[in-house]
This record gives C-alpha cells, sequence and structure tokens, in this order.
C-alpha cells in the first residue's frame, strides 16, 4: 500500500513568495495532521482534519499559514506571504480513527521548505 | 498541561552495547496513548510503537523492548546489541484520548559507532 505522499521534497523560495505544499493521506484514513519541525522548537502540530473538516488549529503560527482538505485523498498548506523564519521541514501524517486498536500515524517524507 | 520531556539530548554508544532512552511525560487524562518514533538521516518519522494508558505489559520486538511504567510516568526504549542502522533520532510521543494531537519530546540523538 502506499504510504502518505507530499510533494514536493524540497522547494527553495524567495520572501514574500507563496508556498504551497501538497499532501495525499493514506487511503481510507479519515484523520490527517500537518507538523512543523525545526531545531529551535521540534516538531510540533499545526492543525488537523477529521473527515476532511478541520478540528484544531491552534498550532498555526499566524494568518500567513492556511491549510485546506477538498476531498478525502488531497490536503495542502500554504504560506502568504513567506518568512525565512518559515524555513522547516513539514511533515504531512494520516491515521484511520483514534484510540481504535493499534492505530498510529503515518507520516509522509516531509518537504524540506527554505525561504531566502 | 501535557508535555513529553526526552532529558537525553545526545547518547553515543559503541555497537553490541545496550542502550536505554528515556522518556517521561505528564498528562491529567487516564486514558492517553504513547508511542515512539524514529527519525533516521533520510528524515522521515517511522512508527515503532504505540501503547495505551490502560496496558502496562513490557514489549519486546527484536532487539527492541519498551518499559511502561505508570508510577513513574515513564515509557522508556530499550536497544539491546545496537547496530550502526540504529542511529537516528528517536523521538517518544503522548496522545491524549479527546484530542487525536501528538505532543512530541524533544528527541535523542541516537550514535552507535562501529
Amino acid at each position: 500500500d502506499a504510504g502518505v505522499i507530499q510533494s514536493p521534497r524540497h522547494e527553495v523560495t524567495e520572501m514574500g513568495q507563496e508556498v504551497t505544499l501538497r499532501c495525499k493521506p493514506i487511503s481510507g484514513h479519515d484523520y490527517l495532521f500537518w507538523y512543523r519541525q525545526t531545531m529551535m522548537r521540534g516538531l510540533e502540530l499545526l492543525i488537523y482534519f477529521n473527515n476532511n473538516v478541520p478540528i484544531d488549529d491552534s498550532g498555526m503560527p499566524e494568518d500567513r499559514f492556511s491549510a485546506k482538505m477538498p476531498n478525502a485523498s488531497f490536503s495542502t498548506l500554504k504560506i502568504q506571504p513567506s518568512e525565512p523564519r518559515d524555513s522547516a521541514v513539514y511533515f504531512c501524517a494520516s491515521s484511520w480513527g483514534r484510540g481504535v486498536g493499534n492505530q498510529p500515524q503515518h507520516f509522509g517524507d516531509g518537504t524540506r521548505l527554505s525561504i531566502l | 498541561a501535557q508535555k513529553v520531556t526526552q532529558a537525553q539530548t545526545e547518547i553515543s554508544v559503541v555497537e553490541k552495547e545496550d542502550v536505554t532512552l528515556d522518556c517521561v511525560y505528564e498528562t491529567r487524562d487516564t486514558t492517553y496513548y504513547l508511542f515512539w518514533y524514529k527519525q533516521p538521516p533520510s528524515g522521515e518519522l517511522v512508527f515503532l510503537i504505540r501503547r495505551n494508558s490502560f496496558d502496562e505489559q513490557n514489549e519486546i520486538s527484536g532487539r527492541y523492548s519498551w518499559n511502561f511504567q505508570k508510577s513513574t510516568s515513564s515509557f522508556n526504549f530499550t536497544i539491546t546489541a545496537s547496530q550502526v542502522v540504529d542511529s537516528a533520532v528517536y523521538f517518544c510521543a503522548l496522545e491524549a484520548s479527546n484530542t487525536g494531537k501528538l505532543i512530541f519530546g524533544q528527541g535523542t540523538t541516537l550514535q552507535v559507532k562501529p
């Protein structure tokens, strides 16, 4: 089975540009999570969806960040305008249910974002 | 507040040594889940184990074992006879039952030298 697929793997862009990160969760999974990993803050949850509906976006740093999940097989995380401090690795993860059996969150390979 | 603490920032061992990675958590929930993930140098996050708060049985999987003790709020991870391929950053994480959110520790970087 295909795992969580993220694109692009690497993104380098200039400050002020719009950045869009994409994620395809594992088929059948009903939860989708966006995380950010930095040296200073470690791994932190930005937002998560259940059945395509945003449940908790308290981790989204500011209004420049937005996330959507138009259908069960696709999600985007957008940064507009981007700033150098947004440079990080962004992970998408998905899971089936919550608290059901042994269902962990499965992570994509991440998008390494560099804002110059 | 919920929190995960991995006090060991970096550990270096020689191949074939046993090594234990510590994890201490804080939560007021009675139902919660604990996880370990591995992040090798290639960067992906690999799921290792998930335990719920009602199951304190220790678990062994090959060279890996986990010791869950609610009395000390700890969920430690031991690698027996370490190998160079075990070199990675290991993260402990907590999921509270009503949120679905994973709270990660800061990670422990394990270096296994040949």
